[in-house]
């Protein structure tokens, strides 16, 4: 069964740093390239970061361009998300899903940024 | 404002056949797969389709998916008052190099 579980969200005031983490299971885990999708309080989801199987391939949103940094340990079958210069615009529960074409979404993890 | 364009909301009867639409251009819907999801709020996405119009197994035949040109469509036959969620539709962007989603269009049954 694919599982995909997240961890490290929190409160964070402005112009601090999180790092996001992602456990996978249940499937070979550098085969497939993964995500970063978040869903603000009460609005849609927004695609924010990709990162392919090998971890040389990386994408952003131009909303996280130069603030997030998306990586992998695929001995660990694990993903991160390092955020820095955290705005309140980034608050959200910040969900990781698998595959370019996704299909499995994790739970999420509820990151607010406020002061 | 979302790359890809749904209607806010729609609405039917239980019973009833209802059509969400997801408006793109060239560089996504045109020359990439379409997936669609399901949200109930307060729960993470559910795939629905993927593929423009494939099924992942346990999605009934009640959901199925098309795609035109630029534009995508998600149908529901007969629908019950379970199927009241957020819906989704997604794909790449190959000019953008980045994911994109529709704003949502929330089902309501009446």
């Amino acid at each position: 069964e694919v599982q995909l579980l997240e961890s490290g969200g929190g409160f964070v005031q402005p112009g601090g740093s999180l790092r996001l983490s992602c456990v996978a299971s249940g499937f070979t885990f550098s085969n497939y390239a993964i995500n970063w999708v978040r869903q603000a309080p009460g609005k849609g989801l927004e695609w924010v970061s990709a990162i392919g199987g090998g971890g040389f391939n990386t994408y952003y949103a131009d909303s996280v361009k130069g603030r997030f940094t998306i990586s992998r340990d695929n001995s660990k079958n694990t993903l991160y998300l390092q955020m820095n210069s955290l705005r309140a615009e980034d608050t959200a529960v910040y969900y990781c899903a698998r595959g370019l074409e996704i299909n499995y979404w994790g739970q999420g993890t509820l990151v607010t940024v406020s002061s | 404002q979302s790359v890809l364009t749904q209607p806010p909301s729609v609405s039917a009867a239980p019973g009833q056949k209802v059509t969400i639409s997801c408006s793109g251009s060239s560089s996504n819907i045109g020359n990439n797969y379409v997936s669609w999801y399901q949200q109930v709020p307060g729960t993470a996405p559910k795939l629905l389709i993927y593929d423009n119009n494939k099924r992942p197994s346990g999605i009934p035949d009640r959901f199925s998916g098309s795609k035109s040109g630029t534009s995508a469509t998600l149908g529901i036959t007969g629908v019950q008052t379970g199927d009241e969620a957020d819906y989704y539709c997604g794909t790449w962007d190959s000019g953008l190099s980045a994911g994109v989603f529709g704003g949502g269009t929330k089902l309501t049954v009446l």
